[in-house]
């Protein structure tokens, strides 16, 4: 049973560029969400998709964006990279958006230099 | 707005001693709560949720936590903790069905180092 996969594992980019990140939600799963993890802090919530909408978001600036896939997967989009986006982007899934535990990946960790 | 607290930032205790790891939340209905752990350069992995019912939650790897509303407070313990489980913890409240869905709020984390 394949767990939430995130990918690539590391990447290193330069202020003022974009990136994408991509997450394959757990096998059964149909909702996906973003967290951002900068280095010594907690992770906080990004958005949320569900039925290929966002659903919920955060308190980002609208440089972060998002899209669903029609298999559940799902696409983070950073643009006018700042140095302070660098951080572990952490993908968790879970079956339908409301009362279902997260289960994360690995995370994608983003240096902008 | 819901917000999480956790008041130890590190955390040493020795190989086979017990463990309490503090968390305190906000939130103005009955929340859910989680715990949540990190490896180094890993995700997290979940260890045990209230959801409702028994206020004694049991999780994996041996860890229970406790949910006191009057304290609103949702603390993990462990009766012997073992080497393996030095990492990064988090406590996490989301409102649930009528409150935001399963979108968390996460505290800043405690570090548990294990003496051996």
């Amino acid at each position: 049973d394949a767990g939430v996969t995130q990918s690539p594992t590391h990447l290193i980019k330069t202020r003022g560029q974009q990136v994408t990140l991509r997450c394959s939600p757990k096998s059964g799963h149909d909702t996906v969400s973003w967290y951002q993890q900068a280095l010594g802090q907690g992770p906080q919530f990004i958005f949320q998709y569900y039925e290929e909408e966002e659903r919920q978001r955060g308190n980002f600036p609208d440089r972060f964006s998002g899209h669903q896939f029609p298999n559940y997967s799902s696409e983070l989009n950073v643009n006018a990279l700042l140095l302070g986006d660098s951080a572990l982007y952490l993908c968790a899934s879970s079956l339908g958006p409301l009362n279902s535990p997260l289960h994360f990946g690995n995370g994608t960790r983003l240096t902008v230099t | 707005a819901q917000s999480v607290t956790q008041p130890d930032i590190h955390i040493t205790v020795s190989e086979g001693a017990s463990l309490e790891l503090r968390c305190n939340y906000s939130y103005g209905a009955t929340p859910y709560l989680f715990w949540y752990v990190q490896s180094p350069g890993q995700g997290l992995q979940l260890l045990l949720k209230y959801f409702s019912g028994d206020t004694l939650v049991q999780g994996i790897k041996g860890f229970e936590a406790e949910f006191k509303r009057s304290q609103s407070s949702f603390n993990l313990r462990k009766p012997s903790v073992h080497w393996s489980d030095a990492a990064e913890y988090f406590c996490a409240v989301a409102g649930g069905v009528t409150g935001g869905g399963n979108k968390l709020t996460f505290g800043t984390g405690t570090q548990l180092k294990v003496e051996l």
